[in-house]
């Protein structure tokens, strides 16, 4: 059978408002980070990246921020949309740990019309 | 836009039975991986593959998991022996430079279910 699954934490937002993912991650040493969105039944989509010598990078409609001090990560949407919808997970690459990706939690965005 | 193709994209086999699943990555990029994702739970790294060997495993890729590239277009994860703990969604994923420079694209996954 199949493992009972962690609870996602949610965040519902009003179409059109803007939305804050929030991402902790594992190790101070990480120098590269990506956010992915994963729709149901569907792969981790590529949204975007950045490097641990920024600490913000925009990109269409979304914007990610990075704290080193407290190991924190965000993902910003702007005029969430309906097609937002989907589980967001952040995910750490690790220097000379290899070319592993360390995925977290996720977070599950729902966009009410 | 180039993207992960993975075949089949559900495979349902009896416990003990051989599977491979495929993968055809992005055609210019050098790095593949195996994850996995079991049902409601976070993605899980497997392994890594470059220059037709493996870089890294985890503890998870133990020795019934192995990875191909048997030609110059597909990647393919076989499990020898499948236990039932092995029922997860199966995700190949490339990137054209080792990671840390570029990000990894993913294909929309095997559901392996065991029986």
């Amino acid at each position: 059978g199949e493992s009972v699954g962690l609870h996602l934490p949610t965040l519902s937002v009003q179409e059109g408002d803007n939305s804050i993912i929030n991402c902790a991650y594992s190790n101070s040493a990480s120098d590269y980070f990506i956010w992915y969105k994963q729709e149901s039944g569907k792969g981790p989509q590529f949204i975007i990246d950045i490097r641990s010598n920024m600490d913000k990078r925009q990109g269409q409609r979304v914007t990610v921020l990075l704290n080193k001090t407290v190991k924190h990560l965000s993902l910003q949407i702007a005029a969430t949309q309906p097609g937002d919808s989907a589980v967001y997970f952040c995910a750490e690459n690790i220097p000379n740990a290899g070319n592993m990706l360390t995925f977290g939690g996720g977070t599950r965005l729902m966009v009410k019309p | 836009e180039p993207e992960v193709t993975q075949t089949p994209s559900h495979q349902v086999t009896q416990m003990g039975q051989e599977v491979i699943l495929r993968c055809v990555p992005i055609s210019n990029h050098l790095y593949f991986y195996w994850y996995r994702q079991i049902l409601g739970q976070k993605v899980e790294f497997l392994v890594s593959f470059y220059n037709n060997e493996i870089s890294e495993k985890s503890e998870i890729f133990d020795d019934q998991f192995s990875v191909e590239r048997p030609d110059g277009s597909n990647f393919t994860l076989k499990i020898r022996s499948t236990k039932l703990e092995d029922s997860a969604m199966y995700f190949c994923a490339s990137s054209e430079t080792r990671s840390g420079n570029q990000p990894q694209h993913f294909g929309d996954g095997t559901r392996l279910s065991i029986l």
